[in-house]
Parts: structure tokens; C-alpha cells; sequence
């Protein structure tokens, strides 16, 4: 089955515990993406990668870290999580680049919610 | 002017009406246009996309585009409960190859019995 999955589902912990969500997709897709999701704020990019060892930032990349050595799997890292970064966070991929800015479908991870005290 | 804009809603429409979902947007090189669906708690997931103007129909969803007005809507005809959920436009962004969506921050919709 087609799937992109994040681990953990539920994470609570406090300010300054590194911590790190995996993502893997077994779409053999170029694309993946992190975002997160706030209330009235809706969802806003953090990091993307177009292959392996290509990443750069979105819009929200503060505090954020990302690695991409493996095709399918992007993980992110919070070096240093502050209660700002609660929140709830997805993993995305699609195939890579698309024909005459037609885009490219997204496939959404389950989500992670991340409480930080 | 945020580059995709929705009414948050909720938006209350009874079993088995029409429900009209809205989107606008600022960029007018924007070709392509998805609806994603969010039930609470869960990831988005694609409803429809649309690249040319006009009307595009997938069973009882129907997306509009109008490139000019610069505004993309969303139809669903004879609501049911199940469709209760938050529906996201999305504009996708070609940045170096890659497909960045942006998001609107949805359309909450209430199907009532």
C-alpha cells in the first residue's frame, strides 16, 4: 500500500529535549515536505526536499532542522523545542518536478501532535 | 493580501443540499488549483484539482475555476453528514523544481441531519 508515515502519532515533552519525528514514503517520490498546522493559521511549510541531500526552507523554519539521506525517509529535528512549537505536524511527498506548473499531488502523512512544556 | 484567502465558516447546509465552498487568490500566474478535505484530527487528503477555467466534475464535486476573477470554488452536491469536515484550497508553487503548496486555512463545513 501506497503510504507515507510519521512516527511518533503523540509526543509530549519539555522545552530543550531534542527530539526527532521520522517520515518515510515507499512512493519512491522526489518530493517531501514538512509542515505544520495552528489553529486559524492553517498549514505552513517548514522545510522541503526535492532528492536526497537537496532540503532547503520554507516559511516557518526556525527552530527546525531537517536531513534527507535517504530517498525515503526525511526526518525532522527539533534541536531545542519551545512550547511555540506545539503543535500539530505533517509529512508530505509527491513526485518530483511537474509539467508547465501543473503541480503535483501531495500525500499527507497521518500527523504528529507535539506538545511541548 | 494573503495569497490564498477562505471564509474559516463553519458553513451549515442541511442534509442533501448544495454546499459552496470558496477560495480566492492573489497571484494571477497561478495555473493550477487542489481541494483537499481534513476531517478533525486527521491529514489532508485530495479531493479534486483544476487547471483550466471552468467547471470540472467528479461525482457529486464539482471545482470551478475562474482565472479572471481570480477565485476557485468547490460544489458538492447532495451533502451528507460524512462530508462534515474542513476544506483546504491549495495553490501549488514551482520553487526549483519542486511543488510547495500553499494553503488556505480552510472552510469548515457542517452537513446537518
Amino acid at each position: 500500500e501506497a503510504q507515507v508515515t510519521q512516527n511518533p502519532r503523540y509526543l509530549i515533552t519539555v522545552t530543550g529535549k531534542k527530539l526527532t519525528v521520522t517520515c518515510s514514503q515507499n512512493m519512491n517520490h522526489e518530493y517531501m515536505s514538512w509542515y505544520r498546522q495552528d489553529p486559524g493559521l492553517g498549514l505552513r511549510q517548514i522545510y522541503y526536499s526535492m532528492n536526497v541531500e537537496v532540503t532547503d526552507k520554507g516559511d516557518v523554519p526556525e527552530g527546525y532542522k531537517v536531513s534527507r539521506k535517504e530517498k525515503r525517509n526525511f526526518p525532522l529535528i527539533l534541536e531545542s523545542p519551545s512550547p511555540n512549537q506545539t503543535s500539530l505536524y505533517f509529512c508530505a511527498s509527491s513526485r518530483g518536478r511537474s509539467s508547465q506548473g501543473a503541480g503535483e499531488t501531495q500525500y499527507f502523512g497521518p500527523g504528529t501532535r507535539l506538545l511541548v512544556l | 493580501q494573503k495569497e490564498v484567502e477562505q471564509n474559516s465558516g463553519p458553513l451549515s447546509v442541511p442534509e442533501g443540499a448544495i454546499a459552496s465552498l470558496n477560495c480566492t487568490y492573489s497571484d494571477r500566474g497561478s495555473q493550477s488549483f487542489f481541494w483537499y478535505r481534513q476531517y478533525s484530527g486527521k491529514s489532508p487528503e485530495l479531493i479534486m484539482s483544476i487547471y483550466s477555467n471552468g467547471d470540472k466534475e467528479d461525482g457529486r464535486f464539482t471545482a470551478q475555476l475562474n482565472k479572471a476573477s481570480q477565485y476557485v470554488s468547490l460544489l458538492i452536491r447532495d451533502s451528507q453528514p460524512s462530508d462534515s469536515a474542513t476544506y483546504l484550497c491549495a495553490l501549488p508553487h514551482i520553487t526549483g523544481g519542486g511543488n510547495k503548496l500553499t494553503f488556505g486555512t480552510g472552510t469548515q463545513l457542517k452537513v446537518e441531519l
